[in-house]
């Protein structure tokens, strides 16, 4: 099946530094990638919907400069929290659609989410 | 806007119990349900979906049907294994454009 991974799983940093967060689809070409950020015990919310060579689209209040998305091939997208604070530390999930397999628009394939704890 | 309730966990079951996880929704218009399953270390995957009132969408012995009545779509499996031991999601879906509203996920945990 469709494959997604994430890189790092886990990072700690220090306030005021920037973290890369990669998202890969391993077995297939996805043309949009979403990422969402998870707080303990509540849903996932879908922060960004990120297409191949344009620029993301951000959900209303998630700030574009404080997270910044690139998509710039097929198989990867790339979350970087610039100048991190305390209140960034989260697990943050991305998932790719698979055009070919999803003729509905209904599957997103997930990767295995990425914790960030900022001290 | 939309949401999606669900119980809060965790659940403990032992082994061939049977499982229900409510979930109720909030949407305008005829939304896509689905539920989602987190095996620990792993990506969500789908583990069904009903995309009108009344379908029953099922998989891996688990099922949940579409009430647009009451707004639920309940889970359920009658028999459950160690191996159904995840956080499930519950999610819904507007017919137009591909967001998907999540519910807090429920983690189930079922001991032998």
């Amino acid at each position: 099946g469709a494959v997604v991974s994430q890189h790092p799983s886990r990072v700690i940093c220090k306030s005021g530094t920037s973290v890369k967060i990669e998202c890969r689809s391993l077995d297939f070409q996805a043309t949009t990638m979403f990422w969402y950020r998870q707080f303990p015990k509540q849903s996932l919310m879908l922060m960004a919907t990120s297409n191949e060579g344009s620029k993301a689209t951000y959900e209303q209040g998630v700030e574009k400069d404080k997270f910044l998305i690139n998509h710039a091939s097929l198989t990867l997208s790339t979350l970087t929290v610039t100048s991190a604070h305390p209140e960034d530390s989260s697990f943050y999930i991305c998932s790719a659609r698979d055009p070919p397999r999803d003729r509905d628009g209904e599957t997103q394939y997930f990767g295995p989410g990425t914790r960030l704890l900022v001290l | 806007g939309d949401s999606v309730t669900q119980m809060e966990g965790p659940v403990t079951l032992s082994e061939e119990a049977f499982l229900t996880i409510n979930c109720t929704y909030t949407a305008t218009g005829y939304p896509s349900l689905f539920w989602y399953v987190q095996y620990p270390g792993e990506g969500l995957q789908l583990l069904l979906k009903a995309t009108k009132a009344d379908d029953k969408g099922s998989n891996k012995g688990f099922e949940a049907t579409y009430r647009k009545e009451t707004t639920s779509f309940h889970l359920e499996k009658g028999s459950v294994q160690v191996s159904d031991s995840a956080v499930y999601f519950c999610a819904l879906r507007r017919a137009a454009g591909n967001k998907l509203t999540f519910g807090g996920g429920t983690r189930v945990l079922v001991k032998p």
